[in-house]
């Protein structure tokens, strides 16, 4: 039973390059979360989608950063012209979306660390 | 908005001492409270989680947590800790339930070393 996969797990870009993460939900999962660890601190929220519709972006920064779950396929998160400030690493979970939302368990990722050099 | 707050960056303990990592969050309504913990290498792992009930919840591997609402704390607890334990543990909290209760909040996060 495959956990939620990201990839790459490392991912090294210059800067105004373009990133871009996925992440595969666990099997039997409809919804998808992702959070950003900048060094020294917790996972912070970023987005929550189903499949085709973002249903939360508030943590998302407003400009450069956007993220798809398309029907077919993983869930995208794309970052335009990445900064250094950018480099931190970004976790996925999944969640089946069967209890209330509250309730719904996410499960994890490995995370992929992004280095903007 | 909610937070999160746990005391201790790193806790440095022998194998076979007892632990307890603090956790105490800020929010003015009901919460979901959640421990997760990250080995080596490896991807965040659900140890525990209390949504109602009970307020002593047991986890995996022995972990244990205890809400105190009055305090607004959520202790993780473990009687004797193993070198396998070695790990970084990460408190969470969402509401209850309605806007926002998927977002979890985490956390900075407890490094635990534990020395054989």
């Amino acid at each position: 039973n495959a956990g939620v996969m990201q990839n790459p797990r490392h991912l090294v870009r210059r800067r105004g390059q373009e990133a871009r993460l996925r992440c595969s939900p666990m099997k039997g999962h409809s919804h998808v979360y992702w959070y950003r660890q900048l060094p020294e601190e917790g996972l912070k929220f970023m987005v929550y989608l189903q499949k085709e519709n973002i249903i939360d972006e508030s943590g998302m920064p407003k400009e450069r950063f956007s993220a798809e779950f398309p029907k077919e396929g993983p869930s995208i998160l794309r970052i335009q012209q990445v900064v250094r400030g950018d480099s931190a690493a970004y976790f996925c979970a999944s969640s089946p979306g069967t209890e209330h939302s509250g309730t719904d368990t996410q499960y994890f990722g490995p995370g992929t660390r992004l280095t903007v050099l | 908005a909610q937070s999160v707050s746990q005391h201790n960056h790193h806790v440095i303990l022998s194998e076979a001492a007892s632990l307890e990592l603090g956790c105490n969050y800020s929010y003015g309504g009901t919460v979901n409270l959640f421990w997760y913990v990250q080995y080596p290498g490896q991807h965040l792992q659900l140890l525990l989680k209390y949504f109602s009930g009970d307020p002593l919840v047991k986890g995996i591997k022995g972990f244990e947590a205890e809400f105190i609402k009055s305090k607004f704390s959520f202790n993780l607890r473990k009687p004797s800790v193993q070198w396998s334990d070695t790990a970084e543990y990460f408190c969470a909290v969402t509401p209850y339930s309605g806007a926002g209760s998927y977002q979890l909040t985490f956390g900075k996060g407890t490094k635990l070393s534990v020395i054989p």
